[in-house]
């Protein structure tokens, strides 16, 4: 079954200090890979993604994500966290079934960046 | 710039009522979502549809639950008759599937209070 874990459900790192948020995946297949930031009662937007190509994809906030195929993992990093990093973040994998493709989501890990 | 809209932003009903939800896609985007955020569960994908038909609707309650795009600039999501239970937040996202990645773009959300 293709899955994605998100082991941890809250992170919380102190303002200036690198942040990791981690995400593994099971998924038959290459996998396509996202990260989605939910702030408070707003949407999920959309980060960065893994296709092909380089293990190491950059994103929109300075933030960055290691694919290694061997751990199947996809961790979220940024190598200094800011307080309006704090919010709720997202894995996600793309899925096939037979009717098409769809996103699973992870259940989310909460970032919290004190100062 | 373009975005996901949603109505309405809040509702609040009593059980046994119908409750409809309305989202306008971004013009071009051949595929839409609805999902379901609650604490317990976390985002659920609840149906999804490309270039209006729908390709899966199997986290989706069949008995109170149905999703329809009119046209290609509106979607809806019905719940008749609606229970407590189904108080949440519900998403909906639209994507252009066939670009070569599942990118989406998620609307504002509808919270849903149904007492």
């Amino acid at each position: 079954a293709q899955s994605v874990a998100q082991p941890e459900d809250q992170v919380n790192v102190a303002e200036g200090n690198p942040l990791t948020v981690k995400c593994t995946y099971s998924v038959s297949g290459n996998p396509y890979l996202f990260w989605y930031v939910q702030y408070p009662n707003r949407g999920l937007q959309f980060l960065l993604k893994y296709i092909t190509g380089d293990n190491l994809v950059k994103g929109s906030y300075g933030f960055e994500a290691e694919f290694n195929k061997s751990q199947t993992s996809f961790h979220l990093k940024k190598p200094s966290a800011l307080v309006s990093d704090s919010a709720l973040y997202f894995c996600a994998v793309r899925a096939f079934n037979q009717a098409g493709t769809a996103l699973i989501f992870g259940k989310g890990t909460t970032l919290s960046v004190s100062s | 710039d373009a975005r996901v809209t949603q109505t309405p932003r809040d509702k609040v009903t009593e059980m046994g009522q119908e409750v409809t939800m309305r989202c306008q896609p971004i013009l071009g985007h051949n595929t839409v979502f609805w999902y379901r955020q609650t604490m317990m569960q976390g985002l659920e994908l609840l149906a999804y549809f490309r270039n209006r038909a729908p390709l899966d609707d199997s986290g989706m309650p069949k008995d109170r639950f149905s999703a329809e795009m009119p046209d290609a600039t509106l979607a809806t999501l019905k719940i008749q008759p609606s229970e407590p239970r189904d108080s949440a937040v519900y998403f909906c996202a639209s994507g252009l599937v066939g670009s070569g990645d599942n990118e989406q773009f998620f609307g504002p959300g509808t919270r849903l209070t149904v007492l």
